[in-house]
């Protein structure tokens, strides 16, 4: 499998954007970038996904790097609530019944 | 409302006693798949199955099984053989060509 890395932990002030990176470099054409997040206790949930073009939703950005080796996942303003483990995932574009494989992904903690 | 029910949410079992966790959605999705997460550590694939009747094993197999006789239910047991059984465990499901997976809030298993 496709392996990204991810910072361990990062911090943010709440209502601050927070870019969290994650590197993927070897990375191939049918591999879609997704991110999940995972609050404490909870199961993880999906946030974002995206082949080549920066995609928004109503959680997040992802902004693909245009080699993409890398992409960045974007939370404009930062609350409480988003203070989580974020993973960054590749899988194959028709991957709907191909299991996810997870890192250790990025603990983010916002800061009052 | 839609979604993946595990139950119980927390469960305790003495050491050497086998023990069944309980996972069903109403999603209609075709594949599930059993998740371990150990405390600070990412998610471990155990078992997934794309079908009723089917299923694969995962990374970390061992000492666990499963069963998949309907399309929503998908039972982990966890037996006497599994070295270190205590640990959070995570099912979730899939449809073919969508792009995320849905996650159960998880049960938490504490072996004595």
């Amino acid at each position: 499998d496709a392996k990204t890395t991810q910072p361990n932990s990062m911090e943010s002030n709440e209502e601050e954007p927070v870019h969290l990176p994650c590197n993927h470099s070897t990375i191939s054409g049918t591999d879609y970038i997704h991110w999940y997040r995972q609050l404490p206790s909870q199961g993880p949930e999906y946030v974002i996904h995206g082949l080549t073009s920066n995609v928004n939703n109503r959680m997040a950005s992802l902004a693909i790097a245009e080699d993409r080796k890398s992409s960045t996942l974007i939370l404009h303003r930062a609350t409480l609530r988003d203070a989580a483990v974020y993973y960054c995932i590749l899988g194959l574009w028709n991957s709907g019944n191909t299991p996810l494989v997870f890192g250790k992904g990025t603990r983010l903690s916002v800061i009052a | 409302d839609g979604g993946i029910t595990q139950s119980p949410k927390y469960l305790f079992r003495k050491e050497g006693q086998n023990v069944t966790l309980s996972c069903e959605q109403n999603l209609n999705h075709d594949a599930m798949y059993w998740y371990r997460q150990d405390p600070g550590q990412g998610l471990r694939l155990i078992y997934y199955s794309q079908i009723v009747n089917d299923f694969q094993k995962g990374d970390i197999a061992e000492g666990y099984s499963v069963s998949r006789e309907k399309k929503e239910s998908f039972p982990l047991t966890v037996t006497s053989a599994q070295k270190n059984p205590t640990a959070f465990y995570l099912c979730a499901s899939s449809l073919p060509g969508h792009f995320s997976a849905t996650f159960g809030s998880g049960t938490r298993l504490t072996v004595v």
